[in-house]
């Protein structure tokens, strides 16, 4: 699967530095969400999932917050590498339902 | 280990002909999703197996898509009657469980001329 093309919008951050990826769901009743990462010529890839009986949720080098008040999703990562360069997509899911609903997607460009 | 595997990678087709897309899940996993990318949007749900349970179809934008899953393992995702609105990439996911972490196949990315 090819990244989503041409209008996405993309943070560019400098080897090193901490980045933060930004995602508004617009259902309170999604109650499941996920990130996931999405390099050129290559499926979504699982990064980290949190539900919405939890606020922050910690991987290796992601955190992802959920603040359930404004409905915003965030996922940082530390210490940002050029391996990071990829799209990342939020998915929310809501209740019984099976869907994932994906975001847009963000590019993140990783300047060495 | 083998990952979700989808056949072919790339599909290009005639308009109105037929097409069938495979995905072959991780061994074990009962949850298989077939999503749409489409150029400049998201992922588009498109259709969920758990075991032998009924298909939820809910995502399936018109009646010329189907999907099966054969012995609860293989799934072949057909477009009848191709429209060019159908190129997109078609990738396949698969979970142990509802909700857990998909794993996703590559994609087949079909172009309708």
């Amino acid at each position: 699967g090819e990244s989503v093309g041409l209008h996405l919008p993309t943070l560019s951050v400098q080897e090193g530095d901490n980045s933060i990826i930004n995602c508004a769901y617009s259902n309170s009743a999604s109650d499941y969400f996920i990130w996931y990462k999405q390099e050129s010529g290559k499926g979504p890839q699982f990064i980290i999932d949190i539900r919405s009986n939890m606020d922050k949720r910690q991987g290796q080098r992601v955190t992802v917050l959920l603040n359930k008040t404004v409905k915003h999703l965030s996922l940082q990562i530390a210490a940002t590498q050029p391996g990071d360069s990829a799209v990342y997509f939020c998915a929310e899911n809501i209740g019984a339902g099976n869907m994932l609903t994906f975001g847009g997607g963000t590019r993140l460009m990783v300047k060495p | 280990g083998a990952g979700v595997s989808q056949s072919p990678s790339n599909k290009v087709t005639e308009k109105g002909k037929d097409v069938e897309l495979r995905c072959d899940p991780i061994s074990g996993h009962t949850a298989l999703y077939w999503y749409r990318q489409s150029l400049g949007q998201g992922l588009e749900f498109l259709i969920y197996f758990q075991g032998n349970s009924a298909p939820d179809k809910s995502g399936l934008p018109s009646d010329r898509f189907s999907a099966e899953r054969t012995g609860g393992s293989v799934s072949t995702l057909t477009i009848q009657r191709t429209q060019q609105e159908d190129s997109a990439v078609y990738l396949c996911a698969s979970s142990l469980a509802r909700l857990n972490e998909q794993f996703f196949g590559p994609g087949t990315r079909l172009t309708v001329l």
